[in-house]
């Protein structure tokens, strides 16, 4: 399979606790993209990446978010101290010229 | 900044019926993509059509095919003899370019279709 690819699918955690997720993108593609979507919405931009360099951060992406691409190839993203608010679907895309998502992983903060 | 609007959050279609979608941009960009995007229950993004501005040719993807409408920044999607399988949230979105190569997708909110047996 050579589409992005994310882990887990499905996380739960309590609320406090500090979460991580990884995206394996397509391997020709230098960006990479972090989105958020809750239900009934579309996908909003968190961050972007070119190779290993974080291009923009949404201001959505509060101190307590990092996300990371240390060598250009995988990203992984942190939530730390999660809030019942970060529940949401959080989706990884990389890009040539469209962008191509991953299957995404679920959050939920109980 | 870019916004995308699509307008209808609900639509049906009858199987093996025609449907259109409708979007519309706001943008001050010259070079851009416009695109549309199927999620099922799945909630798995799936790319189904893709616009480079520059191009007066509608684009077509066997039953998809899209209007495409530069003046008037609209991008409305159609889908020819639907089927089951087509019953999705559809997202229209944008990306555009900047003096760095640098591209950021921009989402609508989306349309629920339902296909109806």
């Amino acid at each position: 399979d050579t589409g992005v690819s994310q882990n887990p699918r499905h996380k739960i955690t309590k609320r406090g606790q500090n979460v991580t997720f990884r995206c394996d993108p397509i391997s020709e593609h230098n960006r990479l993209y972090w989105y958020r979507q809750t239900l009934g919405q579309g996908p909003e931009f968190l961050t972007y990446f070119q190779n290993e360099a974080q291009l923009e951060k949404s201001r959505l992406l509060s101190d307590r978010f990092s996300a990371e691409r240390p060598k250009g190839s995988f990203s992984t993203l942190e939530i730390q101290r999660t809030e019942q608010g970060d529940s949401a679907m959080y989706l990884c895309a990389s890009s040539a010229n469209g962008a191509f998502f991953g299957q995404g992983t679920r959050l939920t903060v109980v | 900044a870019q916004t995308v609007t699509q307008s209808q959050p609900e639509m049906s279609v009858q199987e093996a019926e025609t449907v259109t979608l409708s979007c519309t941009y706001d943008t001050s960009e010259s070079n851009y993509y416009l695109f549309w995007y199927k999620q099922p229950p799945s909630r798995q993004m799936i790319l189904v059509i893709r616009q480079e501005a520059y191009k007066q040719q509608n684009a077509t993807e066997n039953r998809f095919s899209v209007n495409f409408q530069k003046a008037a920044k609209s991008f409305s999607l159609k889908i020819s003899d639907s089927q089951l399988g087509d019953t999705a949230m559809y997202f229209c979105a944008f990306m555009k370019f900047n003096s760095g190569g640098y591209q950021k997708v921009t989402f609508g909110i989306g349309t629920k279709l339902q296909v109806i047996p």
